[in-house]
């Protein structure tokens, strides 16, 4: 199994709702993350979780809140988005390895809309 | 800080031909990734070069890394419709989990 799992693939919420990304995967990564990628832009790295820690938070809003419940999963957890936080998100993961032949793999992505 | 450049940030070329696009980084990056992206779809990696002089091959994408002149290229050969796509560049700054920092992407179009 080489899928990163992304749900759902599509998500509308208002701005008073409270919703969450879910990701998954079975490779046995020990790193796994969250990008946000706005139309016609590089993916932006949000968080970092290594080994079920969180290791890098880029100064993401507190509206955006990761968990990591185990080695596999990875949520995000939303509320009271603005409609400028409408992007795809991503989850990506890696095994967290300084050498070899490392790569990260993205899941399918969450488009989300926020009205 | 690492910073990744690309360019051309937007390439309209004719099936058959070749091209090359160009990544330059700005500080030491322990690795260099290609990815394409399809609109509206995840990221899709295409090469991971992990050291100077690295040349990697696929079907009519070759990549390459010059960690001297810090600079990517991904090179394109007789080009077909279906290389049609975005193609991101990213450096890897930290070692290990750090995530990447990706370039700006170049949006590809190859028409017949």
């Amino acid at each position: 199994d080489t899928e990163v799992t992304q749900t759902p693939k599509h998500l509308v919420m208002g701005m008073t709702n409270k919703k969450s990304l879910k990701c998954e995967q079975h490779m046995g990564h020990r790193a796994m993350y969250w990008y946000k990628q706005k139309a016609k832009k590089p993916p932006e790295l949000m968080f970092v979780y290594s080994y079920e820690k969180l290791s890098i938070n880029e100064s993401v809003p507190s509206r955006f809140s990761p968990e990591c419940p185990n080695s596999s999963l990875l949520n995000l957890h939303l509320h009271a988005l603005q409609p400028e936080d409408s992007a795809l998100y991503l989850c990506a993961s890696s095994q967290e390895a300084a050498w070899g032949n490392e790569k990260l793999f993205f899941g399918s992505g969450t488009q989300l809309s926020v009205l | 800080e690492l910073k990744v450049e690309q360019n051309p940030l937007f390439l309209s070329m004719q099936e058959g031909k070749n091209y090359t696009i160009y990544c330059n980084y700005s500080t030491t990056s322990d690795r260099l990734y290609w990815y394409r992206q399809d609109p509206g779809k995840s990221l899709e990696s295409l090469f991971v070069l992990l050291s100077n002089g690295a040349v990697k091959q696929e079907g009519r994408l070759m990549a390459s890394l010059d960690t001297k002149a810090r600079l990517s290229t991904l090179h394109i050969t007789a080009a077909v419709h279906d290389l049609s796509a975005t193609y991101f560049c990213a450096g890897d700054s930290g070692g290990g989990a750090d995530g990447l920092t990706f370039g700006k992407g170049t949006h590809l179009i190859i028409q017949p």
